[in-house]
C-alpha cells in the first residue's frame, strides 16, 4: 500500500456523461501525476502538478479533460462528454518524497467503462 | 520508434531459474530508470530504480543500466510463481516526465 488513494475504484457511465475522479495523496509528496492505461499498454502520461501548479499536459489531454489540485492537496480529473475511447484505467501517482525525488508511487486506479 | 521498448512476451521461465527482462530507450538525456511490477487488474508497483551505470541489487532483483547502449535490464533470481506478472520499464526523460514501455509478461512455470 503506497498510501495514495483513488475514488471511485470503478465507474460505469454512458457515453456523453461527465465523470470526475479523485486522488488523495500522501501529504509530503509534492508532485502528483495522472496517467491513463489501456489493456496491454503501459501507463500514458496525462498531466502533472507541482504542489497546486499544473506544469505539463499531454497532447492526449483533449479539451474534454481537466485536472485540478486545489491548495496542493487532493487532485481531481474530470472528463466531459465521455466517449467509448475514454474507457481505461486512470492512475494517480505521487513523487517527491524526501530522499527519493523521481520515484513514483501509484494509487489503486479508477477503472472507467463508457457504454 | 517508441521511446521505451520492451518485448511484450510472454516470457516463460521455470521456477527457480533466472528471469531476464530487457528494455531500450531512445532519449539519451534520460537520467532515472525504473522497473514496475503489475499484476492483472492492479496498479503498477515500483520494485527497482537505478540512476547510475552498472548493477544495483535488491534481494532477488538486480537492475542493470548501460547508458551508452541505452539499455536497462532486470534480473530476477530464484524465480517464484508469485513473480508472474507484467513488468514495466519506465524512464524519467529529459522532458521531466516518466515514459513507460508496454511491459513484458512474465510467467513462472512450476
Amino acid at each position: 500500500d503506497t498510501g495514495v488513494s483513488q475514488d471511485p475504484r470503478h465507474k460505469i457511465t454512458k457515453r456523453g456523461q461527465n465523470v470526475t475522479f479523485r486522488c488523495d495523496p500522501i501529504s509530503e509528496h509534492n508532485r502528483l501525476y495522472w496517467y491513463r492505461q489501456t489493456l496491454g499498454q503501459g501507463p500514458e502520461f496525462l498531466t502533472y502538478f507541482q504542489n497546486e501548479a499544473q506544469l505539463e499536459k499531454s497532447r492526449l489531454l483533449s479539451d474534454r479533460f481537466s485536472a485540478e489540485r486545489p491548495k496542493g492537496s487532493f487532485s481531481t480529473l474530470e472528463i466531459q462528454r465521455t466517449e467509448q475511447g475514454d474507457s481505461a484505467m486512470y492512475l494517480c501517482a505521487q513523487a517527491g518524497r524526501e530522499g527519493s525525488y523521481n520515484e513514483q508511487f501509484f494509487g489503486p486506479g479508477t477503472r472507467l467503462t463508457v457504454l | 520508434q517508441k521511446e521505451v521498448e520492451q518485448n511484450s512476451g510472454p516470457l516463460s521461465v521455470p521456477e527457480g531459474a533466472i528471469a531476464s527482462l530487457n528494455c531500450t530507450y531512445s532519449d539519451r538525456g534520460s537520467q532515472s530508470f525504473f522497473w514496475y511490477r503489475q499484476y492483472s487488474g492492479k496498479s503498477p508497483e515500483l520494485i527497482m530504480f537505478i540512476y547510475s551505470n552498472g548493477d544495483k541489487e535488491d534481494g532477488r532483483f538486480t537492475a542493470q543500466l548501460n547508458k551508452a547502449s541505452q539499455y536497462v535490464s532486470l534480473l530476477i533470481r530464484d524465480s517464484q510463481p508469485s513473480d508472474s506478472a507484467t513488468y514495466l520499464c519506465a524512464v524519467y526523460s529529459s522532458a521531466s516526465k516518466i515514459i513507460f514501455g508496454s511491459g513484458t509478461r512474465l510467467s513462472i512455470r512450476p
